[in-house]
């Protein structure tokens, strides 16, 4: 049974540019969430998606958005990027409780 | 100001020691979270607490999970080189409609030398 995957693993872009970025949740796993994690810090709550839509959200700009498809699997964009968007996004899965990470997506900003 | 506060922040110990993280908080959780992290990967979740008072054992991990759910903590006994690593207090906050958001904490760098 394969856990929650991110897609990609790292990616570099400058600043002003559009990035998404891929989640497919744990199988049986309904819900996904999205965090985001500066070196050094714990991580901080994006959003989460319920079916297909944003159900909760953490205090994040509107650049952040998100979408949830009907096979649960998730994308974050991120617009106009700024150097401090630089960071580890992590994904998570659960399913009425507990929530298992995938590995997360290094985003480097220039 | 951080609603899980984690210490210590640092903590380089000799293989063999034991070490005590706490996580402390005014606000009371429904359920907290302990979980470890190496560098470049995600968090791997190592144990869930929900019951005010709870013990949990993980081989020489001791969690606990405090009478009113404010706070907890991680014990590791006879510590090793392969306990390296970040370990990261999380919860979900008790009442309104938290929908399983987690809030973390900073954070505890581990560093167990041979």
């Amino acid at each position: 049974d394969a856990g929650v995957t991110q897609s990609p693993t790292h990616l570099i872009k400058t600043r002003g540019q559009q990035v998404t970025l891929r989640c497919s949740p744990k199988s049986g796993h309904d819900t996904v969430s999205w965090y985001q994690q500066a070196l050094g810090q714990g991580p901080q709550f994006i959003f989460q998606y319920y079916e297909e839509e944003e159900r909760q959200r953490g205090n994040f700009p509107d650049r952040f958005s998100g979408h949830q498809f009907p096979n649960y699997s998730s994308e974050l964009n991120v617009n106009a990027l700024l150097l401090g968007d630089s960071a580890l996004y992590l994904c998570a899965s659960s399913f009425l409780g507990t929530q298992y990470f995938g590995p997360g997506t290094r985003l480097t900003v220039l | 100001t951080q609603l899980l506060e984690q210490s210590p922040q640092f903590l380089s110990i000799q293989e063999g020691e034991n070490l005590t993280v706490y996580c402390n908080s005014s606000s009371v959780f429904s359920s907290l979270q302990w979980y470890r992290q190496e560098p470049g990967e995600g968090p791997v979740l190592l144990v869930t607490v929900v019951t005010g008072g709870e013990v949990k054992k993980l081989k020489r991990l001791t969690f606990q999970f405090g009478d009113a759910r404010k706070d907890s903590s991680l014990h590791i006994t006879a510590a090793q080189p392969g306990d390296t690593g970040l370990y990261l207090c999380a919860g979900v906050r008790a009442g309104g409609t938290s929908y399983g958001k987690l809030t973390f904490g900073q954070g505890t760098i581990l560093t167990v030398h041979p």
